[in-house]
């Protein structure tokens, strides 16, 4: 099914441990997301990448690092893993960077750093 | 800046009974307005959006919202739910400038529907 996929779905780091969040679509988007979500607080974005070759951050960007591999691929890495980045992360894609387009969120990664 | 605040953590309802889920935005610009709804364990879907034109928006499942721009306020509504509608339910603001389309979310509603 066409959409976004993310991996792994579930993982447990401990403290200082580095790992890499992956994200694909297939639809063709330029404009690609991650967010992460924690309980009372909504989502807030992280990084966001608005083109192919180009990356921002968002609002809460301490602690990752991401890279726009290719049109279809944007991926979210955690240096040295805190408890405070236990969350659940998910990634978006949209068509174009307008704000008037919507969003298709991946399932997510629930990722637990103990 | 842009903010938006979901003044319930928790509506409790029954079925077939109304629900009313409130959201307030703070823009000092024009803005986009979203909600969408997490089922558990899935990731967010949207449920509609308010872009311009008719400030009532409405969904395909029976929800509707109403963009009121005097109160910055844009309320999710349905007159009757169903126990599907049970899920978490975010409101989200863009600006339509050059914020490259990222959204601001709320802190989200639990909704929970008894038999």
């Amino acid at each position: 099914n066409a959409g976004v996929t993310q991996t792994p779905k579930f993982q447990v780091l401990k403290t200082g441990q580095s790992m890499t969040l992956q994200c694909a679509q297939d639809m063709n988007h330029n404009s690609m997301y991650w967010y992460r979500q924690d309980p009372g607080m909504g989502l807030r974005l992280i990084y966001y990448s608005a083109s192919e070759g180009t990356t921002d951050k968002g609002e809460v960007p301490n602690g990752y690092n991401v890279s726009r591999l290719n049109k279809r691929e944007f991926s979210l890495r955690l240096e040295s893993a805190a408890p405070s980045q236990t969350s659940v992360y998910f990634c978006a894609s949209k068509l174009q960077g307008g704000a008037n387009y919507g969003y298709t969120f991946g399932s997510g990664t629930r990722l637990t750093v103990v | 800046a842009q903010s938006v605040t979901q003044l319930d953590s928790q509506v409790p309802v029954f079925e077939e009974a109304p629900v009313e889920l409130r959201c307030n935005y703070s823009s000092s610009v024009s803005v986009y307005l979203f909600w969408y709804v997490q089922y558990p364990n899935q990731g967010l879907q949207l449920l509609l959006k308010y872009l311009s034109g008719s400030t009532l928006v409405e969904s395909i499942n029976g929800f509707e919202a109403e963009f009121n721009k005097s109160q910055t306020s844009f309320h999710l509504r349905k007159p009757s739910v169903h126990i599907s509608d049970t899920a978490e339910y975010f409101c989200a603001v863009s600006d339509g400038g050059t914020s490259y389309g990222k959204l601001t979310f709320g802190q989200g509603t639990i909704l929970t529907v008894h038999p």
